[in-house]
């Protein structure tokens, strides 16, 4: 099973737009974690925001997390085409221990010139 | 990029035969994962190594096994293969001080396996 779920499943905007995903999972969390994927290449680490972090910034990206409602989101300002990706955020469960991660389904995000 | 590297990238064969997949990794990471990647599932774990020798089970280990007799090689293998085991899969490693688990995984860029 899933633990987390992102949304929406896909995502398609110009270039210069923000772009806004989301992230729910189930259980009580050490961190959550956004990656991205470009087509054929393996994940890439975006951005990690611990359980006591409400908002992380990194460059053009924005994360917040509500525990309360064991969700998150990202955002990316000013897209490009580069940005042109699947997004996915990964959960560190407080009952998993060796650095284990649970993946959501991901994002599919295609930005247009 | 993380020094990491799956052979093989490609690779097709029969239903029956063992597959074995290779991780390597030059970054001296303790942690090292495989997943498979399917669509619609996101990511799920196959199996983990927490150590040289010391691996256990993810959530869709049936059908697989491991082995890490040294840090930078984890070796991925289906005994028999199925049909349903076609996928992609990726490697990742981490590095986890001993008072956090707040550390990102590497990826490597995967092996597409099909399985006919």
């Amino acid at each position: 099973s899933q633990q987390g779920e992102e949304d929406p499943q896909a995502l398609s905007i110009q270039e210069g737009e923000n772009a806004t995903m989301n992230c729910s999972y189930k259980t009580s969390i050490n961190n959550l974690q956004w990656y991205r994927q470009n087509s054929g290449r393996g994940l890439v680490h975006l951005i990690l925001i611990r359980s006591n972090e409400r908002e992380k910034h990194s460059g053009r990206l924005r994360v917040t997390l509500d525990t309360s409602k064991k969700s998150s989101s990202l955002l990316i300002t000013a897209s490009r085409a580069a940005d042109t990706a699947s997004y996915f955020c990964a959960t560190s469960m407080t009952t998993d221990s060796w650095g284990k991660l649970q993946f959501g389904a991901g994002t599919q995000v295609v930005v247009t010139p | 990029d993380a020094g990491i590297t799956q052979s093989p990238r490609h690779k097709v064969t029969e239903t029956g035969t063992p597959v074995t997949l290779r991780c390597h990794q030059t970054e001296n990471h303790r942690y090292m994962y495989w997943y498979r990647q399917d669509p619609g599932h996101g990511l799920r774990l196959i199996h983990y190594s927490y150590g040289v020798k010391d691996t256990d089970k993810g959530e869709v280990s049936d059908g697989y096994s491991v082995s890490r007799s040294k840090t930078e090689d984890f070796l991925l293998t289906l005994e028999s293969a199925t049909s349903s085991q076609t996928s992609v899969y990726f490697c990742a490693i981490s590095e986890i001080p001993h008072d956090s688990y707040n550390q990102p995984q590497h990826f490597g860029d995967g092996t597409r396996l099909s399985i006919l």
